[in-house]
C-alpha cells in the first residue's frame, strides 16, 4: 500500500516564529487532507488539498502532486497551535479509505 | 449545523466482555470509517463502509466487527474485548473522495 512519510517528526519553536511541515508519499493520490490534533486529541480538518495551493488565515498548504509531496506552512506560531499534524492520503485504488502519516508533534513555546 | 458523534467518550472494560462504540453522523454521508489510534502507529483504518448493507475489513479488522442498517450509524463491537483493544477509537465520513470529518473520539480501556 501507499506510505506516508512526514517530517520533521518534532519541532519546537518559539511564539512568532514560521515553520514548514512536510509530507511525502510513495504514488498518486485522490486525496490529501492535513490534520491539526489538538493536546484534547481532537482531529480538526486544516485542508483538503490534492494538488495545488490553498490559504486559510495563517496556515497554508502546497500539494505538488506530480512530485508526491505536500507542505503545511505555519506562519507567526502561536501556543495554540501546539499538537500533532497529520497528513493523510487516500491513493488510487483505496477509494475513500485515508491512509495516515505518523505525524509531526508541534510545540510553541511562549 | 451537520456533525459526527461518538459515544460513549470513554469506556473501561473488563477482558473478555463484548463492548459496542457508537458513531452517528448527520452530513447524510455515505461513506462511514473507523480508525484506531495507537502510540507509534498513528491511526489505523478498522473497518468502513460505503453505504447501507456495505461494510468492508481495513487494516486492522482483527476482532471487530460493524453493521450498517442506516445512513446515519456505523455500529463498531468488540465481540471479546483484550487488552490489545486499548485504544482511541476514532470514527470518519465523507461523500465520496471529498473531505472526511472525524468525530470526537471514544478512549477505550481494556482491564
Amino acid at each position: 500500500g501507499i506510505q506516508v512519510e512526514q517530517s520533521p517528526p518534532d519541532l519546537i519553536l518559539q511564539e512568532g516564529a514560521n515553520s514548514t511541515l512536510r509530507c511525502n508519499f510513495s504514488d498518486s493520490v485522490n486525496n490529501l487532507q492535513w490534520f491539526h490534533q489538538n493536546p484534547w486529541g481532537q482531529l480538526i480538518n486544516l485542508f483538503y488539498i490534492p494538488s495545488g495551493t490553498k490559504q486559510n488565515g495563517r496556515l497554508s498548504a502546497t500539494t505538488v502532486a506530480t512530485e508526491r509531496y505536500s507542505l503545511l506552512y505555519i506562519s507567526s506560531s502561536q501556543t495554540t497551535d501546539s499538537g500533532v499534524y497529520f497528513c493523510a492520503v487516500v491513493s488510487g485504488t483505496s477509494y475513500g479509505k485515508l491512509t495516515f502519516g505518523q505525524g509531526t508533534i508541534l510545540t510553541v513555546h511562549p | 449545523d451537520a456533525e459526527i458523534t461518538q459515544s460513549p467518550r470513554h469506556k473501561i472494560t473488563e477482558t473478555g466482555r463484548q463492548v459496542t462504540l457508537a458513531c452517528h453522523q448527520t452530513w447524510n454521508h455515505n461513506n462511514m470509517f473507523w480508525y484506531r489510534q495507537d502510540l507509534g502507529h498513528g491511526l489505523r483504518l478498522i473497518h468502513y463502509s460505503y453505504g447501507v448493507q456495505d461494510t468492508n475489513k481495513g487494516e486492522v479488522s482483527d476482532g471487530y466487527s460493524v453493521s450498517r442498517s442506516n445512513t446515519e450509524d456505523l455500529p463498531l463491537t468488540l465481540e471479546s474485548a483484550a487488552s490489545s483493544q486499548t485504544s482511541v477509537y476514532f470514527c470518519a465520513s465523507s461523500e465520496g473522495g471529498d473531505t472526511q470529518y472525524f468525530g470526537p473520539g471514544t478512549r477505550l480501556t481494556v482491564l
